[in-house]
C-alpha cells in the first residue's frame, strides 16, 4: 500500500526564517501535488510536479521533486505570518495524502 | 481557474437519517471525481473514486452501503450518508479532474456534516 510521509508534522518558525518540509512516498510515481489548507477551509492547490527534477516557485514557496529518491520538498523562504497554514503533499496517481505539516509563523 | 462546488456547505442531521451532498464541476466535464473525509486536525482520507456512468471504487474499510456515491452525469457526483451516526460527523470534500488539463485536480469547498 502506498505510504506518504511528511515531516515535520508541526513547525513553528519566526518571520524571516527559512525552512523545508519533506514528503517521502513509497511508490514509483513521478507526479506529486502540494496543497495548502487554512482552518475550516478546503484545499488550495500550490504546485503540481510532473517529472523528476521538477522545480516550481511561487512567491516565498518553492517545491521540488526527486522521483529516484521518492522525495519532494517544499521550501519556505523568509517566512511571513500569512504563510501559517497546514501544508499537504499528495501523490497524483492515487490521490493519497501525507499527514500534513501545520506551520505557524510567529512575528 | 476551474471551479468545483459543493452543496450544502453545512448540514446538521439527526441520528438515523440520511443526508445527500452534491459535488458539481462548473466549467468542465469531470469523468472522475474523488470523495474525501477529514476529521479535525487530521489529513484527508480518500473514501472513494467516482467514475461517470459506472460504480464507484471504494477504499478499503469504507462501507459502500453506508456511503452511497452516484456519478450520473459528467458534472455531478453525489455522496449520500445513510443512517447517519454521530461518528459520521466530519468534513467531506470532493475533488474533480479536468481531463482537458492533465493532472489538474480541483477541490470543492467542503461540506461540514454534524450528526446529533
Amino acid at each position: 500500500e502506498l505510504k506518504v510521509e511528511q515531516n515535520p508534522l508541526f513547525l513553528s518558525m519566526q518571520e524571516g526564517k527559512n525552512y523545508t518540509i519533506y514528503c517521502n512516498y513509497s511508490t514509483t510515481s513521478d507526479r506529486l501535488y502540494w496543497y495548502r489548507q487554512d482552518p475550516g477551509k478546503s484545499l488550495e492547490s500550490l504546485f503540481v510536479l510532473l517529472s523528476n527534477g521538477a522545480v516550481k516557485q511561487e512567491g516565498r514557496l518553492m517545491a521540488s521533486l526527486d522521483t529516484k529518491a521518492r522525495l519532494s520538498t517544499l521550501h519556505i523562504t523568509a517566512a511571513v505570518h500569512d504563510l501559517s497554514a497546514t501544508y499537504f503533499c499528495a501523490v497524483v496517481d492515487d490521490m493519497r495524502f501525507g499527514a500534513g505539516t501545520r506551520l505557524t509563523v510567529k512575528p | 481557474g476551474a471551479v468545483v462546488s459543493q452543496h450544502p456547505s453545512r448540514v446538521i442531521c439527526k441520528s438515523g437519517t440520511s443526508v445527500k451532498i452534491e459535488c458539481r464541476s462548473l466549467d468542465f466535464q469531470a469523468t472522475t471525481m474523488f470523495w474525501y473525509r477529514q476529521f479535525p486536525k487530521q489529513s484527508l482520507m480518500l473514501m472513494a473514486t467516482s467514475n461517470e456512468g459506472s460504480k464507484a471504487t471504494y477504499e478499503q474499510g469504507v462501507e459502500k452501503d453506508k456511503f452511497l456515491i452516484n456519478h450520473a452525469s459528467l458534472t455531478l457526483s453525489t455522496l449520500t450518508v445513510t443512517s447517519a451516526h454521530p461518528e459520521d460527523s466530519s468534513f467531506y470534500i470532493c475533488s474533480a479532474r479536468d481531463p482537458g488539463r492533465t493532472y489538474e485536480q480541483y477541490f470543492g469547498p467542503g461540506t461540514r456534516l454534524t450528526v446529533t
